[in-house]
């Protein structure tokens, strides 16, 4: 049990336009869900905490009008990066939790989604 | 803000050696720790996780050990295989907040 679905793993936009990504729980409802950025060869850096039903809470210095998280159900949140740049490519990984059921069931993370912005 | 750290970026061994990776961590108030694996173009993957009241954990060929006097972290995989070739990280966090991330070894292991 505990899986997290991540669509699409990959993606290329053109810069201005924007993208959606997609992070589901697919067999427990997740209250809580994280999203994260990796450039190449860094570390996960934490974006925004999600909570169903209510607005995200963003990390300093992540702008929120350009990355919008929504997390409307128990089972899917998404992040969308809007008028993306080539600055906002990167590997986007969310993770889902649900507290109370133990730790390694609280942290499952999805696949990763590789945005390119051309 | 406060953030989990590595003291190296790479660690190189040979097949069957035993395998240490190291992570210092900055806030004291954290209680639970975990260690991920990731490959290339993959999401983290959990190995073993370890609570603030324990010193120690092990679990099949990985231990995590955990000294909160000086605030370190430790990662051993014993028989070390190429298939454990990834980077490592270490990630912790309190009651339950978003997981902080170090900022990773690299594991490479050659036959």
């Amino acid at each position: 049990g505990a899986v997290v679905s991540q669509h699409p793993s990959r993606v290329i936009c053109k810069s201005g336009t924007s993208v959606k990504i997609e992070c589901r729980s697919l067999d427990f409802q997740a209250t809580t869900m994280f999203w994260y950025r990796q450039f190449p060869k860094q570390s996960l850096m934490l974006m925004a905490t999600s909570n169903e039903g209510s607005k995200a809470t963003y990390e300093q210095g992540v702008e929120k009008d350009k990355f919008l998280i929504n997390h409307a159900s128990l089972t899917l949140s998404t992040l969308t990066v809007t008028s993306a740049h080539p600055e906002d490519s990167s590997f986007y990984i969310c993770s889902a939790s649900k507290p109370g059921t133990g730790y390694d069931y609280g942290y499952t993370f999805g696949s990763g989604t590789r945005l390119t912005v051309v | 803000g406060e953030s989990v750290g590595l003291h190296l970026p790479t660690l190189s061994v040979q097949e069957g050696d035993n395998s240490i990776i190291n992570c210092a961590y900055s806030n004291s108030a954290s209680d639970y720790f975990i260690w991920y694996k990731q490959e290339s173009g993959k999401g983290p993957q959990f190995i073993i996780d370890i609570r603030s009241n324990m010193d120690k954990r092990q679990g099949q060929r990985v231990t995590v050990l955990l000294n909160k006097t000086v605030k370190h972290l430790s990662l051993q995989i014993a028989a070390t295989q190429p298939g454990d070739s990834a980077v490592y990280f270490c990630a912790e966090n309190q009651a339950g907040t978003a997981l902080i991330f170090g900022k990773g070894t690299t594991l490479s292991v050659s036959s």
